[in-house]
């Protein structure tokens, strides 16, 4: 049973639009919320992350939402550049279990010129 | 700059053989931890370690072991290597903080 889940498996967009990565999860204790981006061959990088007391962080062109009641993060990208295109991966993690983290499936994105 | 290196970036070995995958974290990092990668199902973790000698099971730690005689280094096993753990393996290491550092990964193929 996965706790977190990225529903969309891949996603296309025309360069400088808006990408929107969707991550969902049932673990009502997760407080803490990562986004990984990962190119092929190469180990996923950290990019962003977000605590639950918070709804909205931002860095750059990357902003990730969280709606604790709908229990959803999404992760924005704006403009979207051809760089961006790879594979990313939502994670979360609780207080009480140290420094696990619960990884989604992952969305490949795909930004077109 | 975090670097967490593993011993190969490609491998290829034969059902039953036993397998070592090395891991080195140069930042005097607490944890580190095993991961494997496969399409669909993300990052699934295998077994961690929060400190020298100290290990825990994943979610699918079955078929695996790990070693961590030194704080730097964290070494998966595979006893006797099967079909289905062709895979990617992912290794990471984290401070007490949340973000993990991640290697660039090793491909293997159990044929």
């Amino acid at each position: 049973d996965q706790q977190v889940k990225q529903n969309s498996p891949s996603l296309s967009v025309q360069e400088g639009r808006i990408s929107i990565l969707n991550c969902d999860y049932t673990n009502s204790m997760f407080d803490y919320f990562l986004w990984y981006k990962k190119y092929p061959a190469e180990g996923p990088t950290f990019l962003i992350s977000i605590s639950s007391i918070k709804d909205k962080n931002e860095d750059g062109r990357f902003t990730v939402f969280l709606n604790k009641s709908a229990k959803h993060l999404s992760l924005h990208i704006v403009p979207s550049q051809p760089g961006d295109s790879a594979v990313y991966f939502c994670a979360a993690s609780e207080s009480n279990a140290g420094n696990m983290l619960t990884f989604g499936g992952g969305t490949r994105l795909m930004v077109k010129p | 700059d975090v670097k967490v290196t593993q011993s190969s970036r490609y491998l290829v070995k034969r059902t039953g053989e036993k397998v070592f995958l090395e891991c080195v974290q140069d930042m005097d990092h607490e944890n580190m931890f095993w991961y494997r990668q496969d399409p669909g199902l993300g990052l699934r973790l295998i077994y961690f370690s929060y400190d020298v000698k100290m290990k825990e099971k994943g979610d699918i730690p079955e078929g695996y072991s790990v070693s961590r005689e030194k704080k730097e280094r964290f070494s998966l096993i595979l006893e006797s290597a099967s079909t289905n753990q062709t895979s990617m393996y992912l290794c990471a290491s984290s401070p007490p903080v949340r973000e993990q550092y991640f290697g660039p990964g090793t491909r293997l193929t159990v044929t």
